[in-house]
């Protein structure tokens, strides 16, 4: 079946380090992908998305490329911030029957320090 | 426009007893979703509804699960009796239909059975 495979975390980074959380996923057809970001105390939300293969979602200074060739969606931002520290779920999501769920990964939480 | 909303946001039970979660979507979403999180684990689906009927129950652990979503509008997931490893988190999202790729979380519900 469908599945996501996100790295561990913890992730402990200074304010201004460079962040990259792997993503790797499993699919039958061409499914949509997703990033969504759970601060302390707060729900999911979605933090980006791409639809197609070599689409890059952003948002927030956040990236992740839709690479079908190595079925991957990396989440990559340039400078994190202390604000940014929270969990993040890589997901998955494949159109059937004109709905879809979502497949989420573990879940790599990460801690910015200043 | 109010976002998806979840109640309780903590319950504290002991096993065998009865608990009750709401979930009321966001106005005009006809799409449901229950997902819950076990133990920093991933978040895995438990159910779909489109409007009151349940298109998707697969990911359900049991029978001591219920969820109902009479009328269309809010739905209830009511576990009896509960056991220890239905502790969690639990999550509902909406989305509408033509646009259903993308789901909104509420802030979900952490249920800890004693």
């Amino acid at each position: 079946g469908d599945s996501v495979t996100q790295m561990e975390g913890p992730v402990t980074l200074s304010e201004e380090a460079f962040l990259t959380i792997n993503c790797t996923y499993t699919a039958t057809g061409y499914p949509s992908l997703f990033w969504y970001v759970q601060y302390p105390g707060e729900g999911l939300q979605l933090l980006l998305k791409a639809t197609k293969a070599d689409d890059k979602g952003s948002n927030k200074g956040f990236e992740a490329t839709y690479r079908k060739e190595t079925t991957s969606f990396h989440l990559e931002k340039g400078s994190v911030q202390v604000s940014d520290s929270a969990v993040y779920f890589c997901a998955l999501s494949s159109l059937r029957g004109g709905y879809n769920k979502l497949i989420f990964g573990a879940g790599t939480r990460l801690a910015v320090h200043p | 426009e109010a976002g998806v909303t979840q109640f309780p946001s903590h319950s504290v039970i002991e096993k065998g007893q009865t608990v009750t979660l709401r979930c009321d979507p966001i106005s005009g979403h006809d799409n449901l979703y229950w997902y819950r999180r076990v133990m920093g684990k991933e978040i895995k689906f438990l159910l779909h509804f489109v409007k009151e009927s349940k298109q998707d129950e697969s990911g359900m652990p049991n029978n001591r699960f219920l969820a109902e979503r009479t009328g269309g509008t809010y739905s209830t997931l009511k576990v009896q009796p509960a056991e220890l490893e239905d502790s969690g988190v639990y999550f509902c999202a909406s989305s509408q239909v033509l646009t259903g790729n993308e789901q909104y979380f509420g802030p979900g519900t952490r249920l800890t059975v004693t």
